[in-house]
């Protein structure tokens, strides 16, 4: 079964303090794999999206990694702000036609003054 | 450029009721794909629309069905609602031709409270 599990579940960290979430998936066979951040009450916006033969992808204060051997990506958070306080959501595409998306549960981080 | 536009924004219902939600794709997609989001969850796959016809669909029961106009907008309804079905309905619009690369874009969605 197609699965993608986030950890964290939750996360609270101070403004200006670095963090790493992450993303271990199952989806096969595997097109891409995507982050994206979701405002409460609000659509999710993407943040990055990597390929195969890709292994970091930086946004900005975000960087994305992709380990596709053993199937984890990572999203880190570069001095954080409160404004980075929402759910992030990790997304991975299969690779069969059309290829479904498969949604994890999304790790919520909270940043404090 | 309008982004992809989502109506109501939020709605009650009672249980046996039925709703209709309305989507408007980003300017230029031809793909609409509907996800249901309860509250801490991650969103759930309910069906995707191409030129009309649904092309793809996820474990939801014949009471969600869905519509695409001949302009790429779609409707999302949900008959006979249960208390289960209270969530946010998000709407998200591509483009056909970079299904698997391409971008996804997510409308801001509609809550959907069943009392």
């Amino acid at each position: 079964k197609n699965q993608v599990e986030q950890s964290p579940q939750s996360l609270i960290i101070l403004e200006g303090k670095n963090c790493t979430l992450q993303c271990n998936y199952t989806v096969s066979p595997f097109s891409n794999l995507r982050w994206y951040k979701q405002d409460t009450g609000r659509g999710p916006v993407s943040l990055t999206i990597m390929t195969f033969s890709e292994n970091t992808k930086s946004n900005g204060r975000y960087t994305a990694t992709l380990d596709a051997d053993t199937k984890q990506s990572s999203l880190h958070i570069t001095a954080s702000q409160l404004s980075d306080s929402a759910s992030y959501i990790c997304v991975v595409r299969g690779g069969t036609s059309y290829g479904k998306l498969t949604f994890g549960q999304g790790t919520i981080l909270t940043v404090h003054p | 450029d309008a982004g992809v536009t989502q109506s109501p924004t939020h709605l009650i219902k009672t249980r046996g009721q039925q709703v209709t939600l309305r989507c408007s794709p980003k300017s230029g997609h031809d793909t609409v794909s509907w996800y249901q989001q309860a509250l801490g969850q991650g969103p759930q796959f309910i069906f995707q629309y191409y030129e009309e016809e649904e092309r793809q669909r996820g474990n939801f029961p014949d009471r969600f069905s869905g519509h695409q106009f001949p302009n790429y907008s779609s409707e999302l309804n949900v008959n006979a609602l249960l208390l289960g079905d209270s969530a946010l309905y998000l709407c998200a619009s591509s483009l056909a031709v970079k299904s698997i690369t391409g971008e996804l874009f997510f409308g801001e969605g509609s809550r959907l409270t069943v009392l």
